[in-house]
């Protein structure tokens, strides 16, 4: 099947700072890429949407000035917290749908980056 | 009318039983309903989907039956074996509007007991 990585899997920041979390799909072209949001023992939460090229569709409540995300090519969709604060950590995890001999389209998940903000 | 209400919340079952896991929608435009299985600290994986114009397709161990007109689907996994213990989670999707993003289930917890 289709494989969506994401890189850290892991990081520690303090608070104040900014990370970047890089999801990628490695054998397919993403026209869709989702960015959720998991906390413990809870269901996923989508976050924002974003297509190839265009600006991201941020679902109602997220920040979209904290939370910038950018697709800037059919394999790479990038999710930066910013100004990050200890209430932002949390589990993110990427999908990635698109183009990739099926009929529908079918989501495909990254393995998740555990964000712990000190 | 974008809910999908899943149940049981957790779920314990012996190693070789059946578990069974049972999700309802409202959303008629719904057409796609996939079920994926999480372990601890991993991203959800694809385990088995299906279109409403079935009522069940089986792979390996793992059925999905469909009762369109209940609007209900429900997840069956045969000879349940410890390996399987993982959060399970039903979801929908849709082909047009707010549909087109899968709307999740609240998860199940499964453990199964050697």
């Amino acid at each position: 099947g289709a494989v969506v990585s994401q890189h850290p899997s892991r990081v520690i920041c303090k608070s104040g700072t900014s990370v970047k979390i890089e999801c990628r799909s490695l054998d397919f072209q993403a026209t869709t890429m989702f960015w959720y949001r998991q906390f413990p023992k809870k269901s996923l939460m989508l976050m924002a949407t974003s297509n190839e090229g265009s600006k991201a569709t941020y679902e109602q409540g997220v920040e979209k000035d904290k939370f910038l995300i950018n697709h800037a090519s059919l394999t790479l969709s990038t999710l930066t917290v910013t100004s990050a604060h200890p209430e932002d950590s949390s589990f993110y995890i990427c999908s990635a749908s698109g183009r990739y001999l099926w009929k529908q389209e079918t989501q495909y998940f990254g393995p998740g980056t555990r964000l712990l903000v000190l | 009318q974008q809910q999908v209400k899943q149940s049981p919340q957790s779920l314990i079952v012996q190693k070789g039983g059946i578990s069974i896991i049972n999700c309802a929608y409202e959303n008629t435009a719904f057409d796609y309903f996939p079920w994926y299985q999480q372990f601890p600290g991993k991203g959800p994986a694809l385990l088995i989907a299906i279109r409403p114009d079935v009522s069940e397709k089986k792979e390996g161990r793992f059925t999905i039956s469909f009762n369109k007109s209940a609007k209900q689907f429900s997840l069956h996994i045969m000879d349940s074996q410890p390996g399987d213990s993982a959060t399970y989670f039903c979801a929908a999707r849709g082909l047009e509007g707010s549909a087109r993003q899968l709307t999740f289930g609240s998860g199940t917890q499964l453990t199964v007991l050697p």
